[in-house]
C-alpha cells in the first residue's frame, strides 16, 4: 500500500508529556499537509511543508506545536507539554504538487487523548 | 479566512429516500471537493469540481458546483444503508493552493 502512511495510530499522553506524531506521504508526493479534527467537527489546517521547508504555518497554534519535513525520513508534528484541549484526530495529507486544484490524499490518521 | 458552511449538520433518513447537502460560502474558490469520511478513518475524495456551473455523476451522487464558485451541493438518489458516513466539503484557493478549507460535515445516517 503506497498510501499517505500515519503512526502511531493511537496515542495517549499524560498532561505535560510530548507527543510526536509521523507521516509519510504517499511515493512520489513532497508536499505534506497536517490538520486537526475535533469530535464530530470539520478538518482544520494547520501546517503545509515541503521537503525541508515550512511553507504555510497559519494554523498551527504559536506555542508547543512544531512541524517538520526532513530530507529524509517522514514529516513530524511535535506537540510539547499537551493539555487536554489538544485531544483530537490529527489528520497528514500529501501531494505531487501544489497546484489549485487541491487535490490531497489523507492518511488514516493519529488519534491522540491526554488524560 | 474562507469559510465554508455545510448543511444540514446531521441528516437521518430510511433507505431509499433522497437527500442533498449543501456547502455554501462567501468566497470564491478555485476548485471544491467532496469527501467521505468513515468512523476511524481519513477521508476520502470523492470529487473535485472546479469550473462554476459544473456537474459531475458518480453513481448515485451528483455534485454541483455554483456558478460563481461560492457554493456547491451534494445530492444522492436512493440512499443506501453503505452511504452513512460524514460527508465534508472543501474549498481550494483562488490563493490559497492547496491549503484546503474544510466545512463542518454533515453526518448522514441511512436506516435500512
Amino acid at each position: 500500500n503506497a498510501g499517505v502512511m500515519q503512526n502511531p495510530r493511537h496515542l495517549v499522553r499524560r498532561r505535560g508529556q510530548e507527543a510526536r506524531l509521523r507521516c509519510s506521504p504517499m511515493k512520489g508526493h513532497s508536499h505534506v499537509y497536517w490538520y486537526r479534527q475535533l469530535p464530530e467537527e470539520g478538518l482544520k489546517f494547520m501546517v503545509y511543508l515541503q521537503k525541508e521547508n515550512i511553507i504555510d504555518e497559519s494554523g498551527m497554534p504559536k506555542e508547543r506545536f512544531s512541524a517538520e519535513f526532513p530530507k529524509e525520513g517522514p514529516s513530524i508534528l511535535r506537540i510539547q507539554q499537551v493539555v487536554r484541549g489538544d485531544s483530537a484526530a490529527y489528520f497528514c495529507a500529501s501531494s505531487a504538487q501544489r497546484t489549485d486544484t487541491g487535490e490531497l490524499f489523507f492518511g488514516e490518521g493519529s488519534r491522540l487523548t491526554v488524560l | 479566512t474562507q469559510l465554508l458552511e455545510q448543511s444540514p449538520q446531521f441528516l437521518s433518513i430510511q433507505e431509499g429516500e433522497n437527500l442533498t447537502v449543501y456547502c455554501n460560502s462567501s468566497s470564491v474558490f478555485s476548485s471544491l471537493q467532496w469527501y467521505r469520511q468513515e468512523p476511524g478513518e481519513g477521508p476520502v475524495l470523492l470529487v473535485t469540481v472546479v469550473t462554476g456551473g459544473e456537474v459531475k455523476k458518480l453513481k448515485r451522487l451528483t455534485f454541483q458546483f455554483g456558478d460563481a464558485r461560492k457554493d456547491s451541493s451534494l445530492h444522492i438518489t436512493a440512499a443506501q444503508p453503505g452511504d452513512t458516513g460524514l460527508y465534508l466539503c472543501a474549498g481550494a484557493g483562488p490563493y490559497a493552493g492547496n491549503m484546503l478549507t474544510f466545512g463542518g460535515g454533515t453526518r448522514l445516517m441511512v436506516k435500512p
